[in-house]
């Protein structure tokens, strides 16, 4: 049962155009919503965040978007640069409760290619 | 360059065998968390210590066990393996502060089992 899902494998972009990585849950418990990227051979590298009491986060060219009643997400990047290229990862925690705390659930991944 | 530490960067070995990989979370931090990349599965959360007490576990199999030791650094011990424990092992700590959801990771131990 994945409760994280990132439903595009690839996207590609041209450079300086706005990139758009999606992703949907289906654990209402989900209170923490992150993004990843990650470059062959290292390790996930943390982005952005948001929590469920907001709907959007902004840092520089990255916003996260968050759709709670979609239990839908999705990260911008404006503008796109080649350097962005990499496999982008979202993932959610459930903290309310205290059981998991701290546990990420990941997407599969999304890899994104910018074309100069 | 995240802070934390893993070794060793790759490892191969045989099925039956039994292997320790290793993490230093960044300094400060009180929280490691080991995650499972696989080909089919994408990257599982197998298992979370806070200052050296099991917090939270997630599919982590039997054959599999971790421990956090005072000095907060952390193994993670794959015994018995099977051809499909094969796989990239991440280690990840965050603080206890408010930000304990944002974890930094390692650059992973890749594991063939031959």
């Amino acid at each position: 049962d994945q409760q994280v899902k990132q439903n595009s494998p690839s996207l590609s972009v041209q450079e300086g155009r706005i990139s758009i990585l999606n992703c949907d849950y289906t654990n209402s418990m989900f209170d923490y919503f992150l993004w990843y990227k990650k470059y062959p051979a290292e390790g996930p590298t943390f982005l952005i965040s948001i929590s469920s009491i907001k709907d959007k986060n902004e840092d520089g060219r990255f916003t996260v978007f968050l759709n709670k009643s979609a239990k839908h997400l999705s990260l911008h990047i404006v503008p796109s640069q080649p350097g962005d290229s990499a496999v982008y990862f979202c993932a959610a925690s459930a903290n309310a409760g205290g059981t998991s705390y701290g546990k990420l659930t990941f997407g599969q991944g999304t890899i994104l290619t910018v074309h100069p | 360059d995240s802070g934390v530490t893993q070794t060793p960067k790759h490892l191969i070995t045989a099925t039956g065998q039994r292997v320790t990989l290793r993490c230093s979370p960044r300094s400060g931090d009180l929280s490691v968390y080991w995650y499972q990349q696989s080909l089919d599965q994408g990257l599982q959360f197998l298992i979370q210590y806070y200052n050296g007490e099991e917090r939270a576990k997630g599919n982590i199999l039997e054959r599999f066990s971790a421990q956090q030791f005072p000095d907060l650094h952390s193994e993670l011990n794959l015994s018995s393996l099977e051809l499909g424990d094969s796989a990239l092992y991440f280690c990840a700590s965050s603080d206890s502060g408010s930000n304990y959801n944002e974890q930094f990771f390692g650059p992973g131990t890749r594991l063939t089992v031959l």
